[in-house]
C-alpha cells in the first residue's frame, strides 16, 4: 500500500489565489521530502529539498517565496503555491525518504490555475 | 551540470519481445542509479536500483539492469514483455554529494500490444 500520501489529488482554482499541497509519511518518519514539477511528457524537476525542522533548500529558477515550504514534523510536508497563474499548472510531486528507508513517492497534484 | 539521458521518447513493442531502455549520465563522481516505473494513473513505483556490487541489478516484475561504469549507462532489461508492462520507465541518479535528492531522465513511455 502507499506509503507516501498526497493531497489533494487535483485541485483546479482561479488565478490569484494559493493552493496548499500536503504529503504526509503514512509509515516511516520523513527526515526528508522532496518537492517535484512534472510537465507533460517530460521529467520530474526538482524543486527544492525540505529537512524536518529547517528551511527548505530550493533549486535553481524556483522561486521561494512563490513555492512556499513547510515540514514541520515527520510526517508532514506541504507546498504552497502563491498567487497561482496559468503557468503555474502542473503535475507536483512529492517524495519522502528518512530511516533507512528509499524515497517513497506520493500520488502527485494535479493543479490547475484558470 | 549532471544530466540524465534516456534516448528512447517512447517505444512500442509487441508481447514476448525483449526489452531495453537506454540510460546515460553525466557525472564523474559515485552514483546511486535507479529505475522508476510509474503505471497510468499512478505514483512512481521503484523497480531496481543500483548503489554498489554486483553491476547487473534484478528488480521486480523481471526487469534488471547492468551499470556500466565506462559508459556511464545503466540500461534497463526485460527478456519478454507483457501487455501489463505499458507505462513510463524513469531512470535517475543520486549523486554522492547532493543530500540525497534525484535527477530524473527525461522517461520512456513504454506500449505494449497484446
Amino acid at each position: 500500500g502507499a506509503v507516501v500520501s498526497q493531497h489533494p489529488s487535483w485541485v483546479i482554482c482561479k488565478s490569484g489565489t494559493s493552493v496548499k499541497i500536503e504529503c504526509r509519511s503514512l509509515d516511516f518518519q520523513a527526515t526528508t521530502m522532496f518537492w517535484y514539477r512534472q510537465f507533460p511528457k517530460q521529467s520530474l524537476m526538482l524543486m527544492a529539498t525540505s529537512n524536518e525542522g529547517s528551511k527548505a533548500t530550493y533549486e535553481q529558477g524556483v522561486e521561494k517565496d512563490k513555492f512556499l515550504i513547510n515540514h514541520a514534523s515527520l510526517t508532514l510536508s506541504t507546498l504552497t503555491v502563491t498567487s497561482a497563474h496559468p503557468e503555474d499548472s502542473s503535475f507536483y510531486i512529492c517524495s519522502a525518504a528518512g530511516g533507512g528507508q528509499p524515497q517513497h513517492f506520493g500520488d502527485g497534484t494535479r493543479l490547475s490555475i484558470l | 551540470a549532471q544530466s540524465v539521458s534516456q534516448h528512447n521518447h517512447h517505444v512500442i513493442l509487441s508481447e514476448a519481445a525483449s526489452l531495453e531502455l537506454g540510460c546515460n549520465y553525466s557525472y564523474g563522481g559515485t552514483v546511486n542509479l535507479f529505475w522508476y516505473v510509474q503505471y497510468p494513473g499512478q505514483h512512481l513505483q521503484l523497480l531496481l536500483k543500483y548503489f554498489s556490487g554486483d553491476p547487473l541489478v534484478k528488480g521486480i516484475k523481471g526487469f534488471e539492469a547492468e551499470f556500466i561504469k565506462s559508459k556511464f549507462s545503466f540500461n534497463l532489461r526485460k527478456p519478454s514483455v507483457q501487455w501489463s508492462d505499458t507505462a513510463e520507465y524513469f531512470c535517475a541518479v543520486k549523486l554522492d554529494n547532493q543530500g540525497g535528492k534525484l535527477i530524473f531522465g527525461q522517461g520512456t513511455e513504454l506500449s505494449v500490444k497484446p
